[in-house]
């Protein structure tokens, strides 16, 4: 079964900052991977997925994130953190190749901006 | 455009007491539908998923239940809650079929937070 670690339940960066935030995938077929990002009381919101065509994905809000399959990582990045990036994060795993495709999450990361 | 509404927002619910959340989805046909719990400082846990009318498969072995009455509908019920039944609720949708890219992509309601005391 398919399932993903997010090293790192707390992140704080600077205001203007490189965000990194890491996320190890483990799935026995090639993997979807996605982030998802939560603000405060609110449902997810899709970020970016990965769905093999390219290894370097790019998202919404200036996010990006690199499938390294040597690694099984999948961490999502921004080059300069934003005061309105404060949100949880998760990464989620399902499999290619199922029947059904069942989205398994991490237990997320918090990502505290500071002025 | 497609839109989920989930309801009622937050609920405080005292042990033993039944429950209803409610999930429906706009603008599209046959949707897969999702319900996850998030707990504090656990992620999210699918709880049941469903394929079609009255179609439930349910993930983990617990207090709640859930149906789907019709296509765009979800419902999440219990019949007598307890403390551990406290958490944030999201109801999930995805298009049936995966498109283009092959992945089945989730967009998720606003959550319901249930409070059981």
């Amino acid at each position: 079964a398919q399932s993903v670690t997010q090293l790192g339940s707390h992140v704080s960066v600077s205001e203007g900052a490189l965000v990194l935030l890491r996320c190890n995938y483990s799935s026995s077929v090639p993997p979807y991977l996605f982030w998802y990002v939560q603000y405060p009381n609110q449902g997810l919101q899709l970020l970016l997925k990965y769905t093999s065509a390219a290894t370097l994905v790019k998202g919404i809000n200036g996010f990006e994130a690199e499938f390294k399959k040597s690694e099984t990582s999948f961490h999502l990045t921004k080059p300069s953190a934003h005061m309105s990036d404060a949100a949880e994060y998760f990464c989620a795993v399902s499999e290619m190749n199922t029947g059904f495709q069942k989205l398994v999450f991490g237990t997320g990361t918090r990502l505290l901006v500071s002025p | 455009s497609q839109t989920i509404h989930q309801w009622p927002a937050t609920l405080v619910q005292p042990v033993g007491s039944p429950l209803s959340l409610e999930c429906t989805v706009e603008g599209t046909s046959n949707p897969n539908l999702y319900w996850y719990r998030q707990a504090a400082g656990r992620g999210l846990q699918l709880l049941f998923y469903s394929v079609g009318i009255g179609q439930i498969s349910s993930e983990v072995p617990q207090n709640l239940s859930a149906s789907r009455p019709q296509d765009r509908q979800f419902i999440l019920s219990s019949k007598k809650l307890l403390l551990s039944d406290s958490g944030f609720y999201l109801c999930a949708w995805s298009p049936r079929g995966t498109g283009s890219s092959g992945a089945n992509v989730l967009t998720f309601g606003a959550g319901s937070r249930l409070t059981v005391l």
